[in-house]
């Protein structure tokens, strides 16, 4: 089976711009989750999306979104970037997201904001 | 809200060795899920191990163990036989029963020839 990929990888973008990510689950993989990776952060959780709706939610500004299509591909959007955004974004799926599914992780977007 | 903490943010072990990752958490919650993360430099990221809170019984999964002792509500990484593949950044993550995960800040391990 192929992995969890990401697309694109690398993204540079100005302030004030906005930016949409990509995130193909794991063929038969229904849950898809998004955390934003920084050094003095660690990870953090999101959102997660189930059969094309949002399940969870983490504590980021309405900002953030994301959408999860019928083919369980999810895309996360932000908008009015800054530079604090500046981050590895991460995907990961799973094939239910119950708390004893395995999540597989995607290599992530790399966005630079300047 | 949950909190993970691990203090070490680099550590160090020399090939064939035992090293020991810390890993605490903050929950006021009685059931739960714990995992270690593995994310190797520019690779993915991947599970290394899970604990149930429900189970007294420490992971392990083949040179990877746990020490989990939920009273203390701490949950340590043992490497044995440490390798050169085990470098790589350590991260300890909570999970809750609603499906949110939290996770720490990392621990880089070294592994040194």
């Amino acid at each position: 089976k192929a992995g969890v990929t990401q697309t694109p990888r690398y993204l540079i973008k100005t302030r004030g711009q906005q930016v949409t990510l990509s995130c193909s689950p794991i063929s038969g993989h229904r849950s898809v989750s998004w955390y934003q990776q920084t050094p003095g952060q660690g990870l953090q959780f999101l959102f997660e999306y189930f059969s094309e709706t949002q399940r969870n939610k983490g504590n980021f500004p309405g900002r953030f979104s994301g959408r999860q299509f019928s083919n369980s591909r999810s895309e996360m959007n932000v908008s009015t970037l800054e530079l604090g955004d500046s981050a590895l974004y991460l995907c990961a799926s799973s094939s239910n997201g119950g708390p004893t599914d395995t999540q597989y992780f995607g290599p992530g977007t790399r966005l630079t904001v300047l | 809200a949950q909190t993970v903490t691990q203090s070490q943010p680099e550590m160090s072990v020399q090939e064939a060795e035992t090293v020991t990752l810390s890993c605490t958490y903050d929950t006021s919650e009685s059931d739960y899920y714990l995992f270690w993360y593995k994310q190797p430099p520019s690779r993915q990221m991947i599970l290394v191990i899970r604990q149930e809170a429900y189970k007294q019984q420490n992971a392990t999964e083949n040179r990877f163990s746990v020490n989990f002792q939920k009273a203390a509500k701490s949950f340590s990484l043992k490497i044995s036989d440490s390798q050169l593949g085990d470098a790589a950044m350590y991260f300890c993550a909570y999970r809750t029963i609603g499906n949110q995960f939290y996770f720490g800040t990392g621990t880089s391990l070294t592994v040194i020839p």
